[in-house]
């Protein structure tokens, strides 16, 4: 176990809805990132933030968006569900901005009807 | 561009047998190379990574790699095989350079899902 939880573990929405996910980080670390893994794809890395702000973003419209609290844990809110955001979303965390290995959660599966 | 490439989606071993996964990966410079284990409607665990030195890397499990610099391969081996092993490994690379300031962010391959026969 990793120390990394997400909630919900799964959850349906209808199309045009709006979800969030939560994440609450390993002890000690303030980085997240987050990855969307479409089934049977490999994870695509969404965004990622680092003390509160968000340090960097992949090919994701906008209205896929995240907060990072003091405490280190986040929330992916994704907008107007589409069929394609069906996928498990996962959250990784790690310590500061060089590269540290990575502690992935077990994901929120989401499925948009 | 960055990328990784898994060219196996799907592949059946026997217990006890041994295995390999492959993996090449584009990157343009030395890579961080790491490889998960995904277990079904699970997140992903480390099996290993190399970031320097030593070429073979071991893991968790009795898995290692080797990353060979001429190939641009990381491949994945064990000697032998067990059934608790079937699940969905991946290959990923590191830190991506196309994602704005961000760092600790991994690209992916498409996965190998391990089959094990008793």
């Amino acid at each position: 176990e990793t120390g990394v939880t997400q909630s919900p573990t799964h959850l349906i929405k209808t199309r045009g809805q709006q979800v969030t996910l939560r994440c609450s980080s390993q002890s000690g670390h303030n980085t997240v990132s987050w990855y969307q893994q479409a089934l049977g794809q490999g994870p695509q890395f969404i965004f990622q933030y680092y003390r509160e702000e968000e340090n960097g973003r992949g090919n994701f419209p906008p209205r896929f968006s995240g907060l990072q609290f003091p405490n280190y844990s986040s929330e992916l809110n994704v907008n107007a569900l589409e069929l394609d955001d069906s996928a498990l979303y996962l959250c990784a965390s790690s310590q500061g901005q060089g590269y540290t290995e990575a502690f992935f959660g077990q994901g929120t599966r989401l499925t948009v009807v | 561009a960055q990328s990784v490439t898994q060219p196996d989606i799907h592949i059946t071993v026997s217990e006890g047998a041994s295995l390999e996964l492959r993996c090449n990966y584009s990157y343009g410079a030395t890579p961080y190379l790491f490889w998960y284990v995904q277990s079904p409607g699970q997140g992903l665990q480390l099996l290993l990574k190399y970031f320097s030195g030593d070429t073979l890397v071991q893991g968790i499990k009795g898995f290692e790699a080797e990353f060979k610099r001429s190939q641009s391969s990381f491949n994945l081996r064990k000697p032998s095989v067990h059934w608790s092993d079937a699940a969905e490994y991946f290959c990923a690379v590191g830190p991506a350079r196309d994602y704005g300031g961000a760092t600790n962010k991994l690209i992916f391959g498409t996965g190998t899902l391990l089959a094990v026969q008793p």
